[in-house]
């Protein structure tokens, strides 16, 4: 499967835990987007990374929200003492471009977060 | 309030039949996309609109763009119960790397 793959597709955690999120993106892209969505709503964008890089987190919130990307392995976005609010789901995008050469993103299938 | 914003919300059609939905934005783009969501999956790329495009076909669907009116809409002709799912327009930002969605329209097609 050449599609961009993110693991695992549903989480619990308890309030308190720490959840983390997996993102390999499609083979060659060095391009992701990290977004979350609540039921019956869009998608609302959190992070855009780089390999190494992270080059726009505003719409991540300050306080125990990261992200990653390393130079090897997956991208990883780590929620620390979740909290209900954080019930969502969380999907990760990729492109083998800059966001804004009009080129299309290409979504995993997300992780669904559930908080105890 | 967000970028894009699609309407109707829900739309609930007969087999056969076509489903117009519309998007208005608020800033300057580059270039606007349509996706599709089917329940409990990603979004799956439909279209790509640039902002010196009016028009634009694949298959079944038809968008436009109206940059004065700062809106797009999305045609599907001889919808099929396959096409039941939700449709997001999602904007790039003058300037910026993101892409801001939309809230989506619920497309039911009845068979």
């Amino acid at each position: 499967n050449a599609g961009v793959m993110q693991n695992p597709r549903h989480l619990v955690r308890r309030r308190g835990q720490e959840a983390r999120l997996r993102c390999s993106p499609m083979k060659g892209h060095s391009h992701v987007y990290w977004y979350r969505q609540l039921p019956e709503e869009g998608l609302k964008f959190m992070v855009y990374l780089q390999k190494e890089n992270i080059i726009d987190e505003s719409g991540m919130p300050k306080e125990r929200f990261s992200a990653e990307f390393p130079k090897e392995g997956p991208s990883i976005l780590r929620i620390q003492q979740v909290v209900r609010g954080d019930s969502a789901a969380y999907f990760c995008a990729s492109s083998p471009y800059p966001g804004n050469l009009n080129q299309p993103q290409h979504f995993g299938d997300g992780t669904r977060l559930s908080i105890l | 309030s967000q970028q894009g914003e699609e309407d109707p919300q829900a739309l609930s059609i007969q087999e056969g039949e076509n489903a117009t939905m519309n998007c208005s934005y608020k800033t300057s783009i580059n270039n606007l996309q349509w996706y599709r969501q089917n329940s409990g999956r990603g979004l799956v790329h439909l279209i790509l609109i640039r902002s010196n495009e009016r028009e634009k076909h694949s298959g079944r669907l038809r968008v436009t763009l109206d940059t004065s009116k700062k809106s797009s809409s999305l045609l599907i002709t001889a919808s099929r119960a396959a096409d039941t799912a939700s449709y997001f327009c999602a904007t790039d930002s003058t300037g910026t790397y993101k892409y801001i969605f939309g809230t989506g329209t619920r497309l039911k097609v009845l068979a």
